[in-house]
């Protein structure tokens, strides 16, 4: 059991626009800033976005991140195959004192 | 631009300790704007962090797995290392190592490509 949730698929067709969720509490989301990872099978997480809403230079401005109190959600418009990737959301939580991250959430693009 | 590479013993048997080392390329290993960490991913699992440590010194470990955890840095030859101890299969799982950088709020904006250990007799 993740200490944050994420819905453990979604699925859109190409073109369309999808959203991810990630639940936490007021150890964690309520107090930090979140960051979203890009997992293809066999490879490495790669960051997509950081202190909530900001993306890296290398990451297309059709993802975008949001927060909210103690959640947070990751949006993909124009979604492509290319998009089909696993996505973990991660912060600090202070009452555990360790980097948590969500359960990770499937995207099919149909 | 900073890259990190894995390397480990691949198979390790139970109750056996399991040593990880990542080595740093380009940019500054001594780097203030890093905490250096070790992440892993059980086959079919999520991400799980284990621990990071800073150039200076701090470090920081997963209270689920803080007692069988060593998280060490070798400045001179640019790379860090984790030890865990007690294995038992559970622990097999993809090893990556990775930095939260401040340039990106602490973020994990760097990662290797991971190592694969086994814990079976």
């Amino acid at each position: 059991q993740s200490v944050l949730t994420q819905p453990p698929s979604v699925s859109a067709a190409p073109g369309q626009k999808v959203t991810v969720s990630c639940s936490g509490n007021n150890s964690n989301i309520g107090k930090n800033s979140v960051s979203w990872y890009q997992q293809f099978p066999g490879t490495a997480p790669k960051l997509i976005i950081f202190d909530n809403d900001k993306r890296p230079s290398a990451s297309p401005d059709r993802f975008s991140g949001s927060k909210s109190g103690t959640s947070a959600t990751l949006g993909i418009t124009g979604l492509q195959a290319g998009d089909e990737a696993d996505y973990y959301c991660g912060t600090w939580d202070h009452s555990l004192s360790s980097w948590v991250f969500g359960g990770g959430t499937k995207l099919t693009v149909l | 631009h900073v890259q990190l590479q894995e390397s480990g013993p691949g198979l390790v048997e139970p109750s056996q300790t399991l040593s990880l080392t990542c080595s740093i390329s380009g940019g500054s290993f001594a780097n203030s704007d890093y905490y250096w960490s070790w992440i892993r991913q059980s086959p079919g699992k999520g991400l799980e962090w284990i621990a990071y440590i800073h150039f200076t010194g701090p470090t920081s470990y997963n209270p689920s797995l803080e007692s069988r955890l060593d998280i060490s840095l070798d400045t001179p030859k640019r790379r860090f290392s984790l030890q865990l101890t007690s294995l038992t299969v559970a622990d097999t799982a993809v090893y990556y190592c990775a930095g939260l950088g401040s340039s990106y709020s602490y973020a994990f904006d760097v990662w290797g490509r991971g190592t694969s250990v086994t814990v079976s007799s």
